[in-house]
């Protein structure tokens, strides 16, 4: 089935430590996303990419790296991470950045 | 800059009634709009989208939504509400005319009560 894939589905991590999340879509898509979900705060985006081999910065993106390297991967590496960086991320794509958005199901990070 | 509210948190509505959702934009041009819906431990599902022409827009599960242009509003309705309905739903716009990326509301929650 088309679509979107995150992994994984869920962790806990260890302050300090460095992890990546990973996303990574089946449609072709030219746009990708990444979100976090906060109680009360809605979605904020950290990063995006327009196209393959481009990135760009979003409303909170500090402590966040991106890469896109091809179309279908748009992995999201916590350099160090910390205990506000706990949340639920989503990952999303569109044809371009004018169309809606698809989703995955999210990685609920938890930092202790 | 762009913005968009969604004024209520929650909002509660008897099955088989008519509900809204609400939701204002503020952008400089004319703007893209499209409401999600979220169930439990998923992803964001896209449910419509205005971009141009009619005000009024049909959607994905009997849901629509009325652009209008002097509120700047962009409520989401339902005629006939279902349990199956409640979830939580969020507002995005969008300014073509500039480099922006889509802004998100931060949600309100819909329930319908049995």
């Amino acid at each position: 089935i088309a679509g979107i894939t995150q992994a994984p589905t869920s962790q806990i991590l260890a302050a300090g430590r460095r992890m990546t999340l990973r996303c990574t879509q089946d449609m072709r898509h030219n746009a990708m996303y990444w979100y976090r979900q906060d109680l009360g705060l809605g979605l904020r985006l950290i990063h995006y990419s327009n196209t393959a081999g481009t990135t760009g910065k979003g409303e909170v993106p500090d402590g966040y790296s991106v890469s896109r390297a091809n179309t279908d991967d748009f992995p999201l590496t916590l350099a160090s991470a910390v205990p506000s960086q706990t949340s639920v991320y989503f990952c999303a794509s569109s044809p371009t950045v004018n169309q809606p958005q698809h989703f995955g199901d999210g990685t609920r990070l938890s930092i202790l | 800059a762009q913005s968009v509210a969604q004024p209520e948190d929650q909002v509660n509505v008897a099955e088989g009634n008519p509900l809204t959702v609400k939701c204002t934009y503020s952008v400089s041009g004319n703007p893209y709009l499209f409401w999600y819906v979220q169930y439990p431990n998923r992803g964001l599902q896209f449910l419509l989208k205005y971009i141009t022409g009619d005000n009024l827009v049909k959607g994905s599960y009997g849901f629509e939504a009325e652009f209008n242009k002097s509120q700047t509003s962009f409520h989401l309705k339902k005629p006939s509400a279902l349990v199956s309905d409640s979830a939580l739903y969020f507002c995005a716009v969008r300014d073509p005319n500039r480099d922006d990326k889509i802004i998100f509301g931060k949600g309100t929650r819909l329930h319908i009560l049995p």
